[in-house]
């Protein structure tokens, strides 16, 4: 089955730097890879996906990248805000289900 | 409903007895999935279904969880004489359909203690 590695698990930036969180899969038969902010006590929120046919993606503060040779996919978030604070979560799929990395603690400080 | 709604959103029970959590996806999903979440930890995936049927249930760590789903909407958790170790956020989630890509949505989650 799927395996995906998160890193690093916890990222503190001062408000205004970039923040990148990378992850890497083992299914070279994935092709979907969406990225979930979750907030304390919330459920996941979708916040930006990518597909296998696409080398980039980006929405306003955010960006995505992959790289389907190396297996391995990165969030970017530049001008980041005190409210970019959260647990992001990157997954993998191409069969049934999502699997997910163990997460990433992006603390920034005013 | 707007989104997927979870319940009970808290529960404490006591070792040995048994729990069900229940999930009302959004509608018109077809697609439901259940996730466990340990503190500090990521998501560990126990089963999804497609209509009513689970094609998967790869995830579920003992016989003493189960889950169903009635009318391609409602779905139910059952976790029987709980342990200790069962104690997370189960999050449940839902998609239009069965296909990779499909965006999926999470709820809230119900947050189980086991004492």
């Amino acid at each position: 089955g799927e395996n995906v590695e998160q890193h690093p698990s916890t990222l503190s930036v001062q408000e205004g730097d970039s923040a990148v969180i990378k992850c890497t899969y083992s299914d070279s038969a994935s092709n979907y890879f969406p990225w979930y902010k979750q907030e304390l006590g919330k459920g996941p929120q979708l916040i930006i996906d990518i597909r296998s046919n696409v080398g980039e993606k980006k929405d306003q503060r955010i960006a995505v990248t992959l790289n389907k040779t190396a297996k391995h996919f990165s969030l970017h978030i530049t001008e980041t805000q005190p409210e970019d604070s959260a647990v992001y979560f990157c997954a993998a799929t191409g069969y049934s289900t999502l699997t997910f990395g163990k997460g990433t603690m992006l603390l920034v400080s005013p | 409903g707007a989104g997927v709604s979870q319940s009970p959103s808290n529960k404490v029970t006591e070792k040995g007895k048994d729990v069900e959590l229940r999930c009302d996806p959004i509608s018109g999903h077809t697609a439901l999935y259940w996730y466990r979440q340990s503190l500090g930890q990521g998501l560990e995936f126990l089963i999804y279904f497609q209509g009513n049927s689970a094609p998967d249930k790869s995830g579920l760590p003992s016989d003493r969880f189960s889950a169903e789903r009635t009318g391609g909407s409602v779905s139910t958790l059952t976790i029987q004489r709980t342990q200790q170790e069962d104690s997370a956020v189960y999050l449940c989630a839902s998609s239009l359909v069965q296909i990779s890509g499909n965006t999926i949505y999470f709820g809230e989650g119900s947050w189980l203690t086991v004492v």
